[in-house]
């Protein structure tokens, strides 16, 4: 089993729809966990980072079952601007600087 | 400011050829990162950095040798690579707070080409 799954998609929803993705992790002591997104050719720019007890920015929402080990990530009224790649990222426990894990991805398109 | 910088933005070099990569950070972050990500691949770390001290090697091959000169700076050095060692080079910094987050924010990265 992978460390860290996503479903790789594509998603293709249209503009203004709700679109959800959810992200498993195997290591139950894992840290930390956050959302990247990653525009072609560009690096990953921090979304959010992943709290315990589910956080929201602006239209995305993001939250973390740690029994089930999967974090969420829901983007509401979706623009054309968030078709991009959104990367889960898990922090393993490390005592220094923490060995992080990407998930392989999720493509989202937005269409008009 | 959460800004890396990493120069060059584009690099082509032969397989007998050295070359340095640079990452800089003026964040204060004490822990600096080296990924490697192929098209359609989420990245993969290379070596991590803690207080300038290599703390992660990811098996990585010596033909790949970092070095961390101060707590800013990062460099990536290359030498007899591989047409497959063609990739995104990203760097990446963190803060290290005990029981932090430490969000690690990312340079725009090298494209790097060996012919």
């Amino acid at each position: 089993r992978k460390e860290v799954e996503q479903d790789p998609g594509p998603f293709n929803v249209p503009e203004g729809a709700t679109v959800a993705f959810n992200c498993t992790y195997s290591n139950s002591a894992s840290q930390s966990f956050f959302w990247y997104r990653q525009d072609c050719r560009k690096e990953p720019k921090l979304l959010m980072s992943v709290y315990s007890s589910g956080n929201e920015d602006g239209r995305f929402t993001a939250q973390l079952n740690r029994a089930s080990q999967y974090i969420s990530l829901l983007i509401r009224d979706s623009k054309l601007s968030d078709s991009a790649t959104y990367l889960c990222v898990v922090k393993e426990p490390y005592s220094s600087a923490s060995k992080i894990i990407f998930g392989s991805g999720t493509r989202l398109s937005i269409r008009p | 400011d959460t800004e890396v910088t990493q120069t060059p933005k584009h690099l082509v070099m032969g397989m007998t050829n050295k070359k340095s990569l640079k990452c800089e950070q003026h964040m204060g972050h004490r822990a600096m990162y080296w990924y490697k990500q192929k098209a359609k691949k989420p990245p993969e770390l290379m070596f991590v950095y803690s207080y300038e001290k290599l703390s992660i090697n990811e098996s990585v091959p010596s033909r790949f040798s970092p070095e961390c000169p101060n707590s800013s700076l990062l460099n990536l050095h290359l030498h007899a690579l591989q047409p497959e060692d063609s990739a995104l080079y990203l760097c990446a910094s963190s803060h290290m707070l005990a029981g932090g987050r430490n969000e690690q924010y990312f340079g725009p990265g090298t494209r790097l080409t060996v012919t």
